[in-house]
């Protein structure tokens, strides 16, 4: 168990809805990474927030927004989803100092269909 | 050009055997660090071993081991005495510390592991 939690462990939707994925980072890191898998693209990084505010951005697309809150956990929102969007999403976590290693941590994954 | 390599999709190996699972990096910055990531059938990411570049031995956690060559930038994993539970996909990744990508993991497209009993 790493530490990190993700919610819903599966989430199957339509084409065209918005869904919200949830991550809780493990205790005491402040950085959280978001981070898509499916099979064509792979791993690709998404997004990560440190402390409240976005830090870096990756391969997001502008119909994915996300954001962390003041108690450190972080939400993905998809919206418009389309079939393509379908993949194994992960939070990972660090403690964001900067310096390596800061490892990364990641959470089960929420797996998403869209039908 | 792909900054992970990872040139086997498959490999098999007889359980308590050795086996090796290849990775090429190609980045121009000094300061980098390469992880290897294990994921079982059940989906999630764990993290098993980490090299910084500036590191002059290799790493090594338990059976996991880190064969580290720098000038011909390659970081291979040796899993020693394999077990069953080893069967996965197993993933390197690589943080570079400077520019704009200076946070988040590259990774490869991964290794199959068969653990053949």
């Amino acid at each position: 168990d790493s530490g990190v939690t993700q919610t819903p462990k599966h989430l199957i939707t339509a084409t065209g809805q918005r869904v919200t994925l949830r991550c809780s980072p493990r205790s005491g890191d402040l950085s959280v990474y978001w981070y898509q898998q499916s099979l064509d693209q792979g791993l690709q990084f998404l997004i990560q927030y440190y402390n409240g505010e976005e830090r870096a951005k990756g391969n997001i697309l502008e119909r994915f927004s996300a954001q962390q809150f003041p108690d450190l956990h972080s939400e993905l929102n998809l919206s418009s989803l389309e079939l393509g969007d379908s993949a194994l999403y992960f939070c990972a976590s660090s403690t964001g100092q900067g310096a390596l290693p800061d490892t990364q941590y990641f959470g089960p994954g929420t797996r998403l269909t869209v039908l | 050009a792909q900054k992970i390599t990872q040139t086997q999709p498959g490999m098999f190996v007889q359980e308590k055997e050795a086996v090796t699972l290849d990775c090429t990096y190609d980045t121009s910055d000094q300061s980098y660090g390469l992880f290897w990531y294990k994921q079982p059938s059940s989906g999630e990411m764990i993290f098993l071993i980490y090299q910084g570049s500036y590191d002059e031995q290799n790493a090594t956690e338990g059976r996991y081991s880190l064969n580290f060559q720098k000038a011909r930038k390659s970081a291979n994993l040796v899993i020693s005495a394999s077990q069953l539970g080893d069967s996965a996909m197993y993933f390197c990744a690589m943080r570079e510390v400077s520019g704009a990508g200076s946070y988040q993991l590259t990774f490869g497209k991964g290794t199959k592991l068969s653990v053949i009993p």
